[in-house]
């Protein structure tokens, strides 16, 4: 079975100060997908990024960077000198290949920037 | 590209009624769509996946006459909740895929807010 772990239920940080979401993840299958999405107090779910198993290069999208190691099974993704419009629940997720595509979510990271 | 329409946005209703949410992929077609709960403060809860011309797959503990999803098109998934008591309330959101190619990301309609009085 999958499983998504996203210890840090609610995280504070001052506006500019930079913020790290950890998310631990479990799976059996050699092939899987893994993904951060964002969820602002509007409720719907924007998509930031994947990854799959067989790619462990860290990526930088602007102030986002993501930080995959596949030999502690975490996914953590970093947002650099925050702003207010961060201030969103992140929630990691993973996809298994043989689980026709169904997501497993994890609990989700409450940012909120404090101006 | 890969826009999903959730309709509607929120309902509030009387218990006992039926409320018919609609899922829309606008410029793609989903084969498959996935139907999520969302309780306040909590993480989405998978409760079904939708194949266009077959019937949905329930997760483990959702009722299956409790809430019925339709297919119908490669571009509408229908969820709805019957004879819906104050219990269903909850933020119900869907997603599509626009592709077969396995791993890709799903697209999320912008949800719909159930309140039963």
């Amino acid at each position: 079975a999958q499983k998504v772990t996203q210890a840090q239920t609610e995280i504070s940080v001052v506006e500019k100060e930079d913020v790290t979401l950890d998310c631990v993840y479990e799976t059996r299958d050699t092939t899987y997908y893994l993904f951060w999405y964002k969820q602002p107090p509007s409720g719907e779910l924007v998509f930031l990024i994947r990854r799959n198993s067989f790619d462990e290069q860290n990526e930088i999208s602007g102030r986002y960077s993501w930080n995959f190691q596949k030999s502690t099974s975490s996914f953590n993704f970093t947002i650099t000198a925050s702003q207010v419009v961060d201030s969103a629940v992140y929630f990691c997720a993973l996809s298994e290949a043989g689980g026709n595509n169904r997501l497993a979510f994890g609990k989700g990271n409450q940012v909120v920037v404090i101006p | 590209g890969a826009v999903v329409s959730q309709h509607p946005s929120w309902v509030i209703c009387k218990s006992g009624t039926s409320v018919k949410i609609e899922c829309r992929s606008l410029d793609f077609q989903a084969t498959t769509m996935f139907w999520y709960r969302q309780f306040p403060k909590q993480s989405l809860m998978l409760m079904a996946t939708s194949n266009e011309g077959s019937k949905a797959t329930y997760e483990q503990g959702v009722e299956k006459d409790k809430f019925l999803i339709n297919h119908a098109s490669l571009t509408l998934s229908t969820l709805t909740v019957t004879s819906a008591h104050p219990e269903d309330s909850s933020f119900y959101i869907c997603s599509a895929r626009s592709s077969q190619v396995l791993g890709q990301p799903q697209h999320f309609g912008d949800g719909t807010r159930l309140s039963i009085l």
